[in-house]
């Protein structure tokens, strides 16, 4: 699976959006972006995935460019529950694996 | 729709002992897989079953084994513990191999 790049840390102000920004340099054609979040010591909760077209869900939007090498996920009115780490991951939908890698993430810190 | 299960949700061993750690999926899901998160090595992909079978299988020693049921329940189980096994121990069900993975609360392990 494609290694993915992103920020240490970000902090955002409530009410504002936070754009967190994933490098996948490496994607290949038939790997999605995935991007999940862990609120401290809790499970990973599943945001959003796409293959190259842009996705919007209840929680969140998420951009991708259109060489796949980049993408964005938009939170678009942070709350403080928001505060988590956010990880972009790249996986193959395999109808054989669902193995996830997971990175550092970025460590997203909203304030008042 | 009840979320993936995991019981124990805290568990406190002694080194040389064995753990036994259950997960019930998402119902309707066949995949399960299991992941160690550590704050030296973050998360990472111990094994999945698909159908009672182990699919894919992490960079782990065999003290670390796992098995699925027919209802698509599973458990793995941890022999000779030993310190750094401490951790929390996380479950992820899909619908099928290769699709969105979703996360249960995980099991705190600390071994003493």
């Amino acid at each position: 699976d494609a290694k993915t790049t992103q920020p240490t840390s970000m902090d955002c102000a409530e009410g504002r959006a936070a754009n967190l920004p994933c490098n996948h340099s490496t994607i290949s054609g038939n790997e999605y972006v995935y991007w999940y979040r862990q609120i401290h010591s809790q499970g990973p909760q599943y945001i959003i995935h796409g293959l190259k077209n842009n996705e919007t869900n209840e929680m969140a939007s998420l951009i991708i460019t259109e060489d796949r090498k980049s993408s964005t996920l938009i939170l678009p009115h942070a709350t403080l529950r928001d505060t988590a780490v956010y990880y972009c991951i790249v996986s193959r939908r395999s109808g054989t694996a669902s193995k996830l890698t997971f990175g550092t993430g970025t460590r997203l810190q909203v304030t008042l | 729709k009840a979320g993936v299960t995991q019981t124990p949700r805290y568990l406190i061993k002694t080194r040389g002992q064995q753990v036994t750690l259950s997960c019930s999926p998402i119902s309707g899901h066949r995949s399960v897989s299991w992941y160690q998160q550590t704050p030296g090595q973050g998360l990472q992909f111990l094994f999945e079953y698909f159908s009672e079978t182990q699919r894919n299988k992490g960079n782990f020693p065999g003290r670390f084994s796992g098995r699925q049921f027919s209802n698509s329940r599973s458990e793995m189980n941890v022999s000779t513990l030993e310190l750094g096994d401490s951790a929390l121990y996380l479950c992820a069900s899909s619908l099928d191999l290769g699709d969105t993975q979703y996360f249960g609360p995980g099991t705190r392990l600390t071994v003493l």
